[in-house]
């Protein structure tokens, strides 16, 4: 069985400041792991995923994820915040063989301040 | 990446009444989809998972009968849900998924349910 942990349902950063999401996941077979977006009464959009090989995974729109087996860890990341990253970040876990069956974390809003 | 349309993406009904909501694959062939359900303010929640031609699987509590699945096609799975009461109102969102137990699924754009 898969599951996840978002640590922080609200995390607020000024513009231009580091962004870290923290994402930790259960899995009794090697996970797959992803990061989406979502805006307001949108649906999901895909950051980025690990399935497999490098560990550190760059994204879109400037975030990266780093997968962590030893810590069980996933944390999305990006080096400057911009006013336009404001929204809601799931992190989800599927079993590697199940890959389109996820398990999404709690989630995480993202504040941007000026 | 692959387009996934779900429609329609705002529905308001009366208590009592039936809606069906409409999740197609544009661009490629879904083995498998997946109907998620989410609350305000709160994460996605697997309902089922449908492969075509087969019956879905459903998740531990959630109705069958009232939250019925069609997967006919390779393109096409539907959600119907039944007897809609208030506290049915929510975020629904598909997942399509190509070929191979492994393969990445696509989110549709979400169907936002009142019930009235």
């Amino acid at each position: 069985a898969q599951s996840v942990t978002q640590l922080g349902s609200h995390v607020s950063v000024s513009e231009g400041a580091l962004v870290l999401l923290r994402c930790n996941y259960s899995s009794s077979v090697p996970p797959y792991l992803f990061w989406y977006v979502q805006y307001p009464n949108q649906g999901l959009q895909l950051l980025l995923k690990y399935t497999t090989g490098a560990t550190l995974v760059k994204g879109i729109n400037g975030f990266e994820a780093e997968f962590k087996k030893s810590e069980t860890s996933f944390h999305l990341t990006k080096p400057s915040a911009h006013m336009s990253d404001a929204a809601e970040y799931f992190c989800a876990v599927s079993a590697g063989n199940q890959g389109g069956k996820l398990i999404f974390g709690q989630g995480t809003e993202l504040s941007v301040k000026p | 990446g692959a387009v996934v349309s779900q429609h329609p993406s705002r529905v308001i009904c009366k208590s009592g009444t039936s809606v069906k909501i409409e999740c197609r694959s544009l661009d490629f062939q879904a083995t498998t989809m997946f109907w998620y359900r989410q609350f305000p303010k709160q994460s996605l929640m697997l309902m089922a998972t449908s492969n075509e031609g087969s019956k879905a699987t459903y998740e531990q509590g959630v109705e069958k009968d009232k939250f019925l699945i069609n997967h006919a096609s390779l393109t096409l799975s539907t959600l119907t849900v039944t007897s809609a009461h208030p506290e049915d109102s929510s975020f629904y969102i598909c997942s399509a998924q190509g070929q191979g137990a492994a393969a990445e699924a696509f989110f549709g754009q979400g169907t936002r349910l009142t019930v009235v």
